[in-house]
């Protein structure tokens, strides 16, 4: 396993378009957790899974933001009507769970909404 | 005021010196503390994970955390071009069992040859 991928890398989309994200764990991570960051600050918290539950909500997830983790395994994160506020990095992260709450992120999605 | 402060440089050294970082925090119950790097346009990279107050070193890199003053440092020693990058210093709470980490904005380091 070659650690926690997203797709696409990068993304371009007009105004008031909807996009979607991937992202896949590193395999038997039970958590899986969505930030996003724009230029020059830090990460900030989206959501959180645990399995296919979505636990935690940041009130940064607007009601056009939705994330879904159907299996327990790979997770979506769709944006719809997108606004050029959205244009920023999305980083997924993963980590094994109680016994190991290390957060490993992957490449992220870049987006930039025109 | 945000929860962790860190100060955004930019920081440029020349190739050897040691490089001082650190962030403040405001959140008594944070517990956890981590560094993580981040090259240009890729994601963070965990560098150091702390438990409490006190020292972790791990080859060049040592991390001190002093919980009466709510501060944590990173310091990196002979300093490399390739260490060129930003480094994010991150939190969690002891309540939390989510895991959820807060950073800071990071710094921008660069070492030049």
């Amino acid at each position: 396993d070659t650690g926690v991928s997203q797709d696409p890398r990068h993304k371009i989309t007009k105004r008031g378009q909807n996009v979607t994200f991937r992202c896949d764990p590193i395999s038997e991570h039970n958590r899986l957790y969505w930030y996003r960051q724009t230029l020059g600050q830090g990460p900030e918290f989206l959501t959180y899974f645990q399995n296919e539950a979505q636990l935690e909500k940041s009130r940064l997830l607007s009601d056009r933001f939705s994330a879904e983790r159907p299996k327990g395994s790979f997770s979506t994160l769709e944006i719809q009507r997108t606004e050029q506020g959205d244009s920023a990095m999305y980083l997924c992260a993963s980590s094994l769970g109680p016994a190991q709450e290390t957060q490993y992120f992957g490449p992220g999605t870049r987006l930039l909404v025109l | 005021q945000k929860e962790v402060e860190q100060d955004p440089g930019p920081l440029s050294v020349p190739e050897g010196a040691i490089v001082s970082l650190n962030c403040t925090y405001s959140n008594s119950a944070f517990q956890y503390f981590m560094w993580y790097r981040q090259y240009s346009r890729k994601g963070p990279e965990l560098l150091m994970y702390t438990y409490s107050s006190g020292n972790k070193e791990d080859g060049r890199f040592t991390a001190q955390v002093d919980k009466s003053s709510k501060y944590i440092s990173l310091f990196i020693r002979d300093s490399q071009p390739s260490d060129s990058a930003t480094y994010l210093c991150a939190m969690r709470d002891r309540g939390s069992t989510l895991g959820r980490l807060y950073f800071g904005r990071g710094t921008q380091l660069t070492v030049w040859p």
